[in-house]
C-alpha cells in the first residue's frame, strides 16, 4: 500500500523568508511524486512533480521540491515566501508501473505572515 | 487554458435520496477520476475510469456508487442512496494518459451536504 505523511498541520513563515513544507512517502517501486495547492473553495492545482532524474524539480510560482530517495522525502520549498502563497498544500504519490490511484497526504496549511 | 468543470457547486439532499454529480473533463483527456474530501480531512481516491469502464476503485467506492460517461463530454458520479457520512467535497479529475507520470487536473469540486 502507498502512503504519504505530512507531519505539520500548519507552517507559519514571515513574508520574504524561505519556506519548507515537509512530505515523506511510502510506495512499492519507483514513485511519481506530486505537490498540489488548494485555495479556499477551489479545486487542487498542480504545482510540480518528480518522475526521475534530477532530485530538485522546479514548478509553478517559484516553488521547487527536493526528492531524497534514502529518506523517502519530497519536501516543498520556496526561497522567498509571499503572502499570496498562503494556502493548503498537498503532497501526493503514485506508484509507477500502471497504477493510477494517487494517494494524498493530509495537507499542510501554509500561513505567510506580512 | 482548458479546465475541468463540475456542477453543481453545492448540492443539498436528504438521506436516502439519489444524487448525481456532474463533471466535464478536459476535452483531450482520456482518464477520469473521482475523489472526495471530508471537511478537514485528506483527499481520498474513489475511482478511476478509462475506455468506458472502471479501471481502479477504492474500498470507499461500494455498491452505492456508480460512474458513467453518458456522452462524449460528461462524466458523472451517482450515489444511489445517500448517507450522512457521504457529506463531503467531491472532486473530479482528468489526465491525458494513465500509466505514465501524468498530473491530474482537478475541477473546483461539488460540496455535497446530506441532511
Amino acid at each position: 500500500a502507498q502512503s504519504v505523511a505530512q507531519p505539520e498541520d500548519q507552517v507559519n513563515v514571515a513574508e520574504g523568508n524561505p519556506l519548507t513544507v515537509k512530505c515523506t512517502y511510502s510506495v512499492s517501486g519507483n514513485p511519481y511524486l506530486f505537490w498540489y495547492v488548494q485555495y479556499p473553495n477551489r479545486g487542487l492545482q498542480f504545482l510540480l512533480k518528480y518522475i526521475t532524474g534530477d532530485n530538485l524539480v522546479k514548478g509553478s510560482y517559484g516553488f521547487e521540491a527536493e526528492f531524497n530517495k534514502s529518506q523517502t522525502s519530497f519536501h516543498l520549498k520556496k526561497p522567498s515566501a509571499l503572502v499570496s502563497d498562503s494556502a493548503l498544500y498537498f503532497c501526493a504519490v503514485r506508484a509507477s508501473g500502471g497504477y493510477q490511484k494517487v494517494t494524498f497526504g493530509t495537507g499542510t496549511k501554509l500561513q505567510v505572515i506580512p | 487554458e482548458p479546465e475541468v468543470t463540475q456542477t453543481p457547486s453545492h448540492q443539498v439532499t436528504q438521506m436516502g435520496q439519489e444524487v448525481i454529480l456532474r463533471c466535464v473533463p478536459i476535452s483531450n483527456h482520456l482518464y477520469f477520476y473521482w475523489y472526495r474530501q471530508i471537511l478537514g480531512q485528506k483527499v481520498e481516491f474513489l475511482v478511476s475510469f478509462y475506455n468506458n469502464e472502471i479501471s481502479e476503485k477504492s474500498e470507499i467506492f461500494d455498491d452505492q456508487f456508480s460512474v458513467e460517461r453518458p456522452d462524449g463530454s460528461n462524466f458523472t458520479l451517482k450515489i444511489r442512496s445517500t448517507k450522512l457520512e457521504d457529506s463531503a467535497m467531491y472532486f473530479c479529475a482528468s489526465t491525458v494518459g494513465g500509466q505514465g507520470p501524468y498530473e491530474q487536473y482537478f475541477g473546483p469540486g461539488t460540496r455535497l451536504t446530506v441532511t
